[in-house]
């Protein structure tokens, strides 16, 4: 596609449920990270895919988190038993080697836990 | 690890010059800057990107210190959708691991 797209935009979860959020990356991008956004704070790194490389996920904050990266496309970033501090926007952003703009970033999917 | 150091935020009034430091001291000789924006909670956007030559476009100019360890992004009229967190990045040009930091809130005033 044109650009990185996440689904869903936004999402409404109980404490103790499990998540997915799903992000489509550009064709051709090799390289995908995912960011979390708590309300006014900065990014927050949370994982790196590049290419057929182990990801690097050194920024997952807690082994509720995982993610995946099937045919080094499509992403998905499961929380399992949501709390209501996973509460934020997560971003995910797609490149590759060549691209001289560096990364594209998605529209983010804003999660609450309640 | 960021790689870089910017002002938490900063103020400028509408239609003046924005000027946005950044210190990125330890840079290497192959690592280019980048800068990105952050409207409210929109995904950030490419704003520019330079390695050592000053650059503009239609966003923007980039001043780099001629010992690449500091740089200046200058937007020249500022407007209050200019309102944002900036983000200065640096980055080796054909690998693609960038790391975001904290940024700069820039807050345009009328």
């Amino acid at each position: 596609g044109a650009g990185v797209s996440q689904s869903p935009s936004n999402k409404v979860t109980e404490k103790g449920k499990d998540v997915e959020l799903r992000c489509d990356p550009i064709s051709g991008h090799t390289a995908l990270y995912w960011y979390r956004q708590s309300l006014g704070q900065g990014l927050e790194f949370l994982i790196y895919f590049q290419g057929n490389s182990a990801p690097d996920k050194s920024g997952l904050p807690s082994d509720r988190f995982s993610a995946e990266r099937t045919g080094g496309s499509v992403s998905t970033l499961t929380i399992q038993r949501t709390q209501q501090e996973d509460s934020a926007v997560y971003l995910c952003a797609s490149s590759s080697r060549q691209s001289k703009y560096g990364y594209t970033f998605g529209s983010g999917t804003r999660l609450t836990v309640v | 690890d960021a790689k870089t150091t910017q002002p938490t935020s900063m103020d400028c009034a509408e239609g003046r010059a924005a000027n946005l430091p950044c210190n990125h001291s330890t840079i290497s000789g192959n690592e280019y800057v980048y800068w990105y924006r952050q409207i409210h909670s929109q995904g950030p956007q490419y704003i520019i990107h330079g390695l050592k030559n000053n650059e503009t476009n239609e966003m923007a100019s980039l001043i780099i210190t001629e010992d690449r360890k500091s740089s200046t992004l200058i937007l020249p009229h500022a407007t209050l959708r200019d309102t944002a967190v900036y983000y200065c990045i640096v980055r080796v040009y054909n690998n693609n691991d960038m790391r975001f930091g904290a940024g700069t809130r820039l807050t345009v005033k009328p």
